[in-house]
């Protein structure tokens, strides 16, 4: 299973918007609906801020939107603040029932 | 509030088998609604999917390491395992364990540094 691809690095500027893109194939992010994206701070447990593809869990600002169209998966981050800089992953069901991650998209706030 | 916390050797020698355990509190591992899975972070890489166990001890492993791997669950402790056979540089890395839900994981632990001596 080959991980999923996303670009190595987004930025933008506070109050401006931002989309990752996460692709794979048919296997994964295109045949099931089971996408979630993660977010990760230096020294703290992964936060899951998306699942199901467009959901929000409970506590996670309705900043962060997420969508899917064919084998692509976006994130958008609205409003951007500061604090939103981070690592972010996405992640997908596969046909064969695992899981896979897609390389990490690093967000800077300029 | 559940909660997951990951232990074990920080060092481990090359050759050798990882071992490390995730300890669950707050929620039964035997919940049919989860199942609990582990996933590493090498240094400067990313997130990799290790595998997944329910209660049941039914399990499900990346293809790239299933042959080293395996992913156990005790219902008695309410913990849940992972075992990592002949381990190289390559496998030194922060482990998580997460709670699974169809592969989405919405609960982890803090993760805990393994390191590879050679």
């Amino acid at each position: 299973q080959s991980a999923l691809t996303q670009p190595a690095s987004v930025s933008g500027s506070p109050g401006q918007s931002i989309t990752i893109s996460c692709t794979g194939s048919s296997s994964d992010v295109g045949g099931y609906n089971y996408v979630a994206w993660y977010q990760l701070h230096p020294g703290t447990a992964p936060k899951l801020v998306i699942y199901d593809v467009s959901n929000r869990p409970s506590g996670v600002s309705s900043r962060f939107s997420g969508s899917k169209s064919g084998n692509t998966a976006s994130l958008t981050i609205s409003g951007l603040q500061a604090e939103d800089e981070g690592d972010y992953y996405c992640s997908s069901y596969t046909a064969s029932s695992t899981g896979v991650f897609g390389g990490g998209t690093k967000v800077t706030v300029l | 509030q559940m909660h997951l916390q990951e232990s074990g050797p920080g060092l481990v020698k090359a050759s050798e088998t990882l071992s490390l355990t995730c300890s669950v509190s707050g929620g039964s591992v035997s919940s049919s609604a989860y199942f609990w899975a582990w996933i590493r972070q090498p240094p400067g890489k990313g997130l990799e999917y290790i595998g997944s166990t329910y209660s049941t001890g039914f399990a499900y492993y990346n293809a790239s390491l299933k042959s080293r791997v395996s992913i156990s669950v005790d219902t008695s402790k309410n913990e849940f395992s992972l075992k990592l056979t002949s381990v190289t540089a390559a496998d030194a890395a922060v482990y998580y364990c997460a709670r699974d839900v169809m592969r989405t994981f919405n609960l982890w632990g803090q993760g805990t540094l393994v390191t590879v001596s050679s």
